[in-house]
């Protein structure tokens, strides 16, 4: 158990909804990534916030967005949804100290399918 | 920009042996980490090593260990004494602190240990 948290573990539903994930990070971790990571692929850097601001940003489409809240969890918010949003979706937390060795320990996913 | 590069799509060997997957990376910064993730079939994606840059010595994680080669950009990982647990894909990742600890991924190496 890495101690980071993502709910739910299965979200199913339809082409042009909107689905909430959350992200509990590892306590004392002030970062929080996001990374999609669809069927036999690798994964793809969405979005990282730090101690509740945006701190960098990579693939994430405009339908998406994310935030991270005054404790520290996150949330990935995704809307206008298609087929191929179909993904399992984790979140990494670290302590991203300045200078310091940083370990991204990921959360068990979420998988979306989209009908 | 910096590119990590998985040259092995699968391998497969018997329990108990000894197998070496390859892991090589591009990059011009001189102070950055090196991680290699486990991914088990349950999707979990799992930290088994991690490398700093700076560090001639190689890490050692029980059975797992890499060899780290900074001027060929190499960073391969050796797994011993291997177990049926041991199956999973494998992604090897790059890191460093200017791009706010952003992990670059390589492709994936399925590893299948049989019995």
């Amino acid at each position: 158990d890495s101690g980071v948290t993502q709910t739910p573990k299965h979200l199913i539903t339809a082409t042009g909804q909107r689905v909430t994930l959350r992200c509990s990070p590892r306590s004392g971790d002030l970062s929080v990534y996001w990374y999609q990571q669809s069927l036999d692929q690798g994964l793809q850097f969405l979005i990282q916030y730090y101690n509740g601001e945006e701190r960098a940003k990579g693939n994430i489409l405009e339908r998406f967005s994310a935030q991270q809240f005054p404790d520290l969890h996150s949330e990935l918010n995704l809307s206008s949804l298609e087929l191929g949003d179909s993904a399992l979706y984790f979140c990494a937390s670290s302590v991203a100290l300045a200078g310091g060795t940083d370990t991204q320990y990921f959360g068990p996913g979420t998988r979306l399918t989209v009908l | 920009a910096q590119t990590v590069t998985q040259s092995q799509p699968e391998m497969s060997v018997q329990e108990a042996e000894t197998v070496t997957l390859s892991c090589t990376y591009d990059t011009s910064e001189s102070n950055y980490y090196l991680f290699w993730y486990k991914q088990p079939p349950s999707r979990q994606m799992i930290l088994v090593i991690r490398q700093e840059a700076y560090k001639q010595q190689n890490a050692t994680e029980n059975r797992f260990s890499v060899n780290f080669q900074k001027a060929a950009k190499s960073f391969s990982l050796k797994i011993s004494d291997s177990q049926l647990g041991d199956t999973a894909m494998y992604f090897c990742a790059f890191t460093h602190m200017d791009s706010n600890y952003q992990l670059i991924w390589g492709a994936g190496t399925k590893l299948i240990i049989k019995p």
